[in-house]
């Protein structure tokens, strides 16, 4: 079955810099990769994803690329402000979704 | 766009008893549903595959007949934790696929917080 690995699983970071988080996959099945962030005690908010069809998306401060050939993604988040703080998941999925296993990122003002 | 409501959000049960916690699709019908289960600091691992009308999918290592999933309708999947012991405490979180968002349409409920003592 499909494996996510994600890295860093913590990361802290100055208002304003960029965070870069990175996942692997293991299925090249896989065709759908979401990003998701989670606050303490909800579930889990989409926040951008990317189909295996396009190598880079963006939306506002955040950005995902794609790179099927060797099998990893990456979001990039600009500008960060603390109100970013959370923990992040990476998901990749054929039939269901899979989840990396998370990055708690802290932006200290 | 797309919403899922998951009940309770929290509940404390004793030992030996039986939770029901619910996941309904509100605006939208779900043919699809999953259950995750997250210990806390870690990711969310699948636990099961809801099809409306049909047996669920079980991910290996998770025992069917201690997490009783039932897909009833097309908006209702309903996940009982049957025996429940201090070590089922996890937070649940439940996702509906939409059919009409193409094969990745998904939605997740806001989760429930289960505590066993």
């Amino acid at each position: 079955g499909e494996n996510v690995e994600q890295h860093p699983s913590t990361l802290s970071v100055q208002e304003g810099d960029s965070a870069v988080i990175k996942c692997t996959y293991s299925d090249s099945a896989s065709n759908y990769f979401p990003w998701y962030k989670q606050e303490l005690g909800k579930g889990p908010q989409l926040i951008i994803d990317i189909r295996s069809n396009v190598g880079e998306k963006k939306d506002q401060r955040i950005a995902v690329t794609l790179n099927k050939t060797a099998k990893h993604f990456s979001l990039h988040i600009t500008e960060t402000q603390p109100e970013d703080s959370a923990v992040y998941f990476c998901a990749a999925s054929t039939n269901d979704m899979r989840f990396g296993a998370g990055t708690r990122l802290t932006v200290k003002p | 766009g797309a919403v899922v409501s998951q009940h309770p959000s929290r509940v404390i049960c004793k030992s030996g008893t039986s939770v029901k916690i619910e996941c309904r699709s509100l605006d939208f019908q779900a043919t699809t549903m999953f259950w995750y289960r997250q210990f806390p600091k870690k990711s969310l691992m699948l636990m099961a595959t809801s099809n409306e009308g049909s047996k669920a999918t079980y991910e290996q290592g998770v025992e069917k007949d201690k997490f009783l999933i039932n897909h009833a309708s097309l908006t209702l999947s309903t996940l009982t934790v049957t025996s429940a012991h201090p070590e089922d405490s996890s937070f649940y979180i439940c996702s509906a696929r939409d059919p009409a968002q193409g094969q990745h349409g998904y939605t997740f409920g806001s989760g429930t917080r289960l505590t066993v003592v």
